[in-house]
């Protein structure tokens, strides 16, 4: 199993630019989710997914847009690079089913830079 | 709401002496709590879980954490530190919609 893939690795955008930070996971696992990780505020949940077709917010979504079309694929679009997205990004992964008390799978992560 | 704190963002201690890192949560109902590891430029592994089972939860590479409903505490401790063990350590809060919410994280230092 590769587990979860990310790409790319690093990523520099100017202001104003789009694209697509891809995800991928080969465990069939319901769940999905994207975090951005800053300097001493942890990991902040962005979006997630709990089946194909199923999406909902984090704590913050804004500036960023997914979709779910299959139950291995989660891609992150950002629809307008600002600089305050630079990030890293990490793509997770896990089972899914009411209570929470799965862990979750983390993608090696993205490293994002909006100049 | 639920949320996570963790009181100390660096903790240093030398090598081969106990390892103490905290964190108190806040939540209406029984949560699920996780502790994970961060090396540098790396990604996270799971130290160890507790789903409502036994309160003492042992995880990989010697670390334990103990669930106190009381003090609404997860601790995360180990007897001896190793150099290997530097790096950034976060406690997790699952939610029952299925969100996990990170707290701000506490960089370990171990010193020769």
């Amino acid at each position: 199993n590769a587990g979860v893939t990310q790409t790319p690795k690093f990523q520099v955008l100017k202001t104003g630019q789009s694209m697509t930070l891809q995800c991928a996971q080969d465990m069939n696992h319901e769940y999905m989710s994207w975090y951005r990780q800053d300097p001493g505020m942890g990991l902040r949940l962005i979006h997630y997914s709990v089946g194909a077709g199923i999406t909902d917010q984090g704590e913050v979504p804004n500036g960023y847009n997914v979709s779910r079309s299959t139950t291995e694929d989660f891609p992150l679009r950002l629809l307008s690079a600002a600089p305050s997205q630079t990030s890293v990004y990490f793509c997770a992964s896990k089972l899914g089913g009411m209570g929470g008390t799965y862990e979750q799978y983390f993608g090696p992560g993205t490293r994002l830079t909006v100049t | 709401a639920q949320s996570v704190t963790q009181l100390d963002s660096h903790v240093s201690v030398s090598e081969g002496t106990p390892v103490l890192l905290r964190c108190n949560y806040s939540s209406s109902y029984s949560p699920s709590l996780f502790w994970y590891v961060q090396h540098p430029n790396k990604g996270l592994q799971l130290l160890l879980k507790y789903t409502s089972a036994a309160t003492l939860v042992k995880g990989i590479n010697g670390f334990e954490a103990e669930f106190k409903k009381s003090e609404t505490s997860f601790h995360l401790t180990k007897p001896s530190a190793h150099m290997s063990d530097a790096a950034e350590y976060f406690c997790v809060v699952s939610l029952r919609n299925n969100d996990m919410r990170f707290g701000a994280g506490t960089r370990l230092t171990v010193k020769p």
